[in-house]
């Protein structure tokens, strides 16, 4: 599969634990997104990264929450101190820098339940 | 603040018919407009985009028109199956550094009936 990779599919996890997702971007591409979803809406964006670089965040990221991109290639989205409010799927997507438009391939998400 | 939104949350149609979602839009900074198309359990997936100099575009069984003196953004869907069934979003982008951030609209149910 050579699509974006999202691992876990699904995390339940009691308020006040910390979580940790990871994104695997397709190969070639340069940028790396993540998103949150919740029911009913469309996604939200949260952050970017061109390479290794975190270029933007959104007011939505707050400081419980963290993103890397290392290397490059993968990143993580780690929640520190979950709240029930946190409880969305988390969506990574990948893009090629230098189309020219930019598409988004989007992963399967995570799917965050706190209880 | 600026968003973008949609006129129906439901669509049902016959297999066979034609299907428009429509999508209004707010911000006249936007220059890039996309249509993704989600499944149950799936993220969404790209499936005709537009950019601002531009009224219409075509793909395959779809096509993109973009009214920039109303605000408006419609996707036509030829000849509906069953395996179109899903939630569509509109998506707009105001450039900047990136045209992968993207606002979303709330999204509308498209269901074929065989």
């Amino acid at each position: 599969d050579t699509g974006v990779s999202q691992d876990p599919r699904h995390k339940i996890t009691k308020r006040g634990q910390n979580v940790t997702f990871r994104c695997d971007p397709i190969s070639e591409h340069n940028r790396l997104y993540w998103y949150r979803q919740t029911l009913g809406q469309g996604p939200e964006f949260l952050t970017y990264f061109q390479n290794e670089a975190q270029l933007e965040k959104s007011r939505l990221l707050s400081d419980r929450f963290s993103a890397e991109r290392p290397k490059g290639s993968f990143s993580t989205l780690e929640i520190q101190r979950t709240e029930q409010g946190d409880s969305a799927m988390y969506l990574c997507a990948s893009s090629r820098l230098g189309q020219g438009d930019e598409k988004l391939f989007f992963g399967s998400g995570t799917q965050l339940s706190v209880l | 603040g600026e968003s973008v939104g949609l006129h129906l949350p439901t669509l049902s149609v016959q297999e066979g018919d034609n299907s428009i979602i429509n999508c209004a839009y707010s911000n006249s900074a936007s220059d890039y407009f996309i249509w993704y198309k989600q499944e149950s359990g799936k993220g969404p997936q790209f499936i005709i985009d537009i950019r601002s100099n531009m009224d219409k575009r075509q793909g395959q069984r779809v096509t993109v028109l973009l009214n920039k003196t109303v605000k408006h953004l419609s996707l036509q869907i030829a000849a509906t199956q069953p395996g179109d069934s899903a939630v569509y979003f509109c998506a707009e982008n105001a450039g900047g550094t990136s045209y992968g951030k993207l606002t979303f609209g709330q999204g509308t149910i498209l269901t074929v009936h065989p």
